[in-house]
């Protein structure tokens, strides 16, 4: 049964660093893995998308990364803003039978 | 605007009281699917639905039934909801395939005292 892993849970740094968000999975058979970003009390808005063929997505400050054969995905924020701060959700696309599996996600709080 | 659009966003409802939370995405996308969000526990799926009259169960599919009769709606229908069933439900919609970028719904808080 696939696991995904999202550490840290919650994060805290100084704005305009850069940081990195980490997911695993265990079950390496995904079509994709998609990262979301998740404001309180809101839904859930894609940031970025990584087929399994592909080894990266870039959207303006985020880069998004897989690794397939170690089941890792990470998620590269650069220079940080405080309206980034939300929680950071990765999400495997099951190709053995259609679902989509979540990570608990990270929260992450960019300090002014 | 390409949007999945859930109603209602917030319920309070009391044990037993059947009720139904509509989803509607305009994308014409095959696939939709509900989840449920709990502290702790991250999203999970309840069912999804690959086409019209195609349904399968998700993670956490337990008092809780689906209907695709069309293409753009798939309600969450809860027969008799149990305090259990108080949580974040959200709704999405995607196309089939590997670029499947998933669509989201604003949620809808669901209270069940």
């Amino acid at each position: 049964k696939q696991e995904v892993t999202q550490i840290p849970a919650a994060l805290s740094v100084p704005e305009g660093e850069n940081l990195v968000l980490n997911c695993s999975f265990t079950d390496s058979a995904i079509y994709n893995l998609q990262w979301f970003r998740q404001d309180p009390g809101k839904g859930l808005t894609s940031l970025l998308l990584i087929q399994s063929s592909q080894r990266e997505q870039t959207s303006g400050r985020l880069n998004a990364s897989l690794d397939k054969s170690s089941g890792r995905s990470t998620l590269y924020i650069a220079a940080s803003q405080p309206g980034d701060s939300a929680t950071y959700l990765c999400a495997a696309d099951m190709n053995r039978d259609d679902k989509i599996i979540f990570g608990k996600g990270t929260r992450l709080h960019i300090l002014p | 605007e390409a949007q999945v659009t859930q109603n209602p966003r917030y319920l309070i409802t009391v044990t037993g009281k059947k009720l139904t939370v509509t989803c509607s995405q305009n994308m014409n996308h095959e696939y939709m699917s509900w989840y449920r969000q709990d502290p702790g526990l991250g999203l999970r799926q309840i069912y999804y639905s690959m086409n019209v009259e195609v349904t399968d169960k998700g993670d956490v599919p337990e008092g809780y039934k689906v209907s695709r009769k069309e293409k753009r709606n798939f309600p969450l229908i809860l027969e008799s909801p149990s305090p259990n069933q108080t949580s974040l439900y959200f709704c999405a919609s995607s196309t089939l395939g590997v670029n499947t970028e998933a669509f989201f719904g604003q949620g809808t808080r669901l209270t069940v005292v």
